[in-house]
This record gives structure tokens, C-alpha cells and sequence, in this order.
């Protein structure tokens, strides 16, 4: 089993819709969860980071970690084709001095005009 | 700022050779490391460097060497080449305390 499970997609949506991205991990010393987009033939950029239990929002994004459920998510409010990327969920432990973040396998997300 | 760059873009190699992926980074950023992306695995840790002269080991090192003589560049060599190692490289440095990553725009290899 992976640590980290996320669905591939390809999940299509029209413009305007809210989106859903999910990720679930098992290892219970995960404390800092992340979201990175990655646009075709591009390289990942982070576009939201929590740390332990909660919600966090930036602007259309928002960041939900429910870490009694050991899941995540990422929610896009008024979806834009501009928004059609790859999303990937990343994780690390809170161990001190560890370097190794646990990526999902991304799920993309296509937004039709 | 550039950020972080690599090169080349594409790479196509015969099964044996070998050959360097280049990376800098102009942000005097303390880590840097190198993933591979593969469909359906995820991107995965190859080799990591906490600052000049130090390197480690991630999740898939074999195949695979690294040196860190500057805090800019991070050269990754592929020894001889194998068609497993056929991926999309990228590369990524952060600064130290902070765990925003900034990723290269990847090198796409493909090993015959």
C-alpha cells in the first residue's frame, strides 16, 4: 500500500463549477501537508501549505487536513480553464532533520470553457 | 532571478552511455534535490544536498550520482544508462527551515 493514495483523474468540470481534490495518506506522523500544481510538460509549484489540523484559504483555494481521517483536500471555487493542471498532494513527518517529502501520484483536473 | 534551471530539455540516450542533467539555482538556497516523475508512481526522491559538499540518498539513488561543489549547482550523472531510468527529472531547492520547494522546468530523458 502507498503511503499516499490519490485518484488520477482525469476529472472534467465546467467553468465555474467548485472542485474537489483528495488525498489520503497512512502514516500518522505526516504533520505538513501541501498542494503543488503542475501545469503540461512544467515543473510542480506549491500553491498551498498547512501544517497539522484545519482549513486554510487563499483566495479561490482552500486547504482542508483532517488528520483524524488521515485525508486531505484541496477546494477550487469558481473553477477556470486556467485552473486545468495536475494537482499533487505532498507530506513530511514532523521528525526533525528529515528531508523526504511523500508526493501523491497528482489527479489532473481539466476545466472546460 | 532565474530560479532554478536545467538542462538539457531532452535527452535520448542508448543503453550504457552515460551522461550529466544540470541544475542551478540562483537563490542561495541550502537544499536542493532530485526527483523522478513516473506515470502512476508520483515524483521520487533520487539523491538530496543539505549545502556544499554534503549529499545523501533519497527513495530510488541506484544508477545514480551526485556532488555539490557550489551552493548553485547540483549535477545529477547517470552512470550507465538503463531503459528503466527512462523519466521526466526534475530538480528543486528550498531554503533551509522553510518547506516551499521551487521545482526546474524538468529534463525528459529517454533511454533506448
Amino acid at each position: 500500500q502507498k503511503e499516499v493514495e490519490q485518484d488520477p483523474g482525469p476529472l472534467s468540470v465546467p467553468e465555474g463549477a467548485i472542485v474537489s481534490l483528495n488525498c489520503t495518506y497512512s502514516n500518522s506522523a505526516f504533520q505538513y501537508f501541501m498542494w503543488y500544481r503542475q501545469y503540461s510538460r512544467k515543473g510542480p509549484e506549491l500553491l498551498m501549505y498547512t501544517y497539522s489540523s484545519g482549513n486554510k484559504e487563499d483566495g479561490r483555494f482552500t486547504a482542508q487536513v483532517d488528520k483524524s481521517s488521515k485525508y486531505i483536500s484541496l477546494f477550487i471555487r469558481d473553477s477556470q480553464p486556467s485552473d486545468s493542471a495536475t494537482y499533487l498532494c505532498a507530506m513530511k513527518p514532523v521528525t526533525s532533520g528529515t528531508y523526504k517529502y511523500i508526493f501523491g501520484t497528482g489527479t489532473r483536473l481539466k476545466v472546460l470553457a | 532571478n532565474a530560479g532554478v534551471t536545467q538542462t538539457p530539455k531532452f535527452q535520448v540516450l542508448k543503453t550504457g552511455q552515460s551522461m550529466t542533467l544540470q541544475c542551478a539555482q540562483d537563490m542561495n538556497h541550502e537544499y536542493m534535490s532530485w526527483y523522478r516523475q513516473d506515470p502512476g508512481m508520483g515524483l521520487r526522491l533520487i539523491h538530496y544536498s543539505v549545502g556544499a559538499g554534503i549529499t545523501d540518498q533519497g527513495e530510488v539513488p541506484n544508477g545514480y550520482n551526485v556532488s555539490r561543489s557550489t551552493t548553485e549547482d547540483f549535477p545529477l550523472r547517470l552512470l550507465s544508462a538503463a531503459p528503466s531510468q527512462t523519466s521526466v527529472y526534475f530538480c528543486a531547492s528550498r531554503q533551509g527551515g522553510l518547506d516551499t520547494q521551487y521545482f526546474g522546468p524538468g529534463t525528459r530523458l529517454t533511454v533506448l
